[in-house]
């Protein structure tokens, strides 16, 4: 069955370190997306990516940047990890633009210390 | 820009009773409307989702919403709830020609005995 991974479920790092958060999905899906999870806010857009090459900047991209050099791969990083980055980050494909279902990794939960 | 309410950030209900959750939105024009569930450390899964048609949608595990373009809401219905229903669940809406998708920030639903 087709999925999406993210990797590592869980990390702890330090304020200050590059940080690089894991994506890949076996749907063959073009479009790609990054949200984070915090309470009371439900899920943010970070950047998102419409195919090879192509990315895009969300609503909370700031300290953040992804590249995509093949359909199944987005990985996330963060440049320079900051205490308010800690959250629980989430990948998501479709095959689709916004309009269309996505379907969601079981996330990575980072703290920064 | 759009926005979306779910104005009950729990719900508890007795197994087998039916429940409502709540979802209202600001902006009509061009809507697509989905309702995603979460499980405990788990990704969010799709419930169902409202593109066109009929208003009255049906989604997995024996939910379903109604769209009301003139109150602009999405209430998610069930009529008989059970203890596996016990998650978080998210209304979400794209507004044609925008570049995200919204969520709400969720509503716990706890399914007691």
């Amino acid at each position: 069955d087709a999925e999406i991974t993210q990797s590592p479920r869980h990390k702890i790092t330090e304020t200050g370190r590059q940080v690089t958060l894991a994506c890949h999905q076996t749907w063959n899906h073009n479009n790609m997306f990054w949200y984070r999870q915090d309470l009371g806010h439900g899920l943010r857009l970070i950047h998102y990516s419409y195919g090879v090459h192509d990315t895009n900047k969300g609503e909370v991209s700031d300290g953040y940047s992804v590249s995509r050099s093949n359909t199944e791969d987005l990985p996330l990083t963060l440049e320079s990890a900051a205490s308010s980055q800690t959250s629980v980050y989430f990948c998501a494909s479709s095959d689709g633009g916004f309009n269309q279902p996505q379907h969601f990794g079981d996330g990575t939960r980072l703290s920064i210390l | 820009a759009q926005s979306v309410t779910q104005l009950d950030s729990q719900v508890p209900v007795f197994e087998e009773a039916p429940v409502e959750l709540r979802c209202n939105y600001s902006s009509s024009v061009s809507v697509y409307l989905f309702w995603y569930v979460q499980y405990p450390n788990q990704g969010l899964q799709l419930l169902l989702k409202y593109l066109s048609g009929s208003t009255l949608v049906k989604g997995i595990n024996g939910f379903e919403a109604e769209f009301n373009k003139s109150q602009t809401s999405f209430h998610l219905r069930k009529p008989s709830v059970h203890i596996s229903d016990t998650a978080e669940y998210f209304c979400a809406a794209f507004t044609g020609g925008g570049n995200k998708l919204t969520f709400g920030t969720g509503t716990q639903l706890k399914v007691e005995l």
